[in-house]
């Protein structure tokens, strides 16, 4: 199976700031990489898919990168409501697996 | 408008099982492909199982021979059949229609259910 790390697991930002999170796959995935924000009781909801495509109506100030084995989410100016929980899911195969998630808290 | 609505969680016995259904309205669950995944308490995300709008059938190691993901055209519905449940099983489940990439190679949950809780308890 292949397994996806994101780092950190959680952090501390302010809004306006610049907020980076970075997902590891063990084996090369191509762009088959899809990220996901979560708040509590909520469903998950598409951001990213594709490794950088925006998902319709996700605010532009959230952007994906990488390729191959290293991605990054960042969000370039933090907002109050992005606080919430974000994973990764690689979908190059089955079984298909998610990070552990990264928790965004207020500073 | 695309909507999922799950149903079918409670309260089950170890050993036990239980049947969840996911209603689909907006779009034809037959002509998609349809995952479902879990989310323990207080635990991160994890994908269960999907099926491709051709009938093909994948799941994840924890449940291989004990979920069995289906469909029914007619009712518009997804489901997934749980048996010989565990109590690490005890989970939100949520339904989830997936989209293809725009050059089919791969997928993302793009829809979701607001999610069913399953407690697998003595």
């Amino acid at each position: 199976d292949i397994q996806m790390t994101q780092s950190p697991s959680s952090l501390s930002a302010s809004v306006g700031d610049r907020v980076t999170i970075s997902c590891r796959a063990s084996q090369r995935i191509s762009s088959y990489l899809n990220w996901y924000q979560q708040k509590p009781g909520k469903a998950p909801k598409l951001l990213i898919y594709a490794a950088s495509t925006l998902h319709s109506g996700v605010p532009s100030r959230f952007s994906g990168s990488g390729s191959g084995t290293d991605f990054t989410l960042t969000i370039s100016t933090l907002r109050p409501e992005d606080f919430a929980t974000y994973y990764c899911q690689q979908t190059y195969t089955t079984p298909l697996t998610f990070g552990g998630g990264t928790k965004v808290e207020i500073k | 408008e695309v909507q999922l609505v799950e149903s079918g969680g409670g309260l089950v016995q170890p050993g036990g099982s239980l049947r969840l259904s996911c209603a689909a309205s907006g779009f034809s669950v037959t002509g998609n492909y349809m995952s479902w995944v879990r989310q323990a308490p207080g635990k991160g995300l994890e994908w269960v199982s999907i099926i491709h709008g051709g009938g093909t059938t994948y799941y994840a190691d924890s449940v291989k021979g004990r979920f069995t993901i289906s469909r029914h055209s007619s009712k518009n519905t997804l489901y997934l059949q749980m048996n010989s449940l565990r109590v690490e099983d005890t989970a939100v489940y949520y339904c989830a229609r997936d989209l293809l990439y725009s050059d089919s190679s791969a997928y993302y949950h793009g829809d979701w259910g607001q999610g069913t809780l399953v407690t697998v308890s003595s």
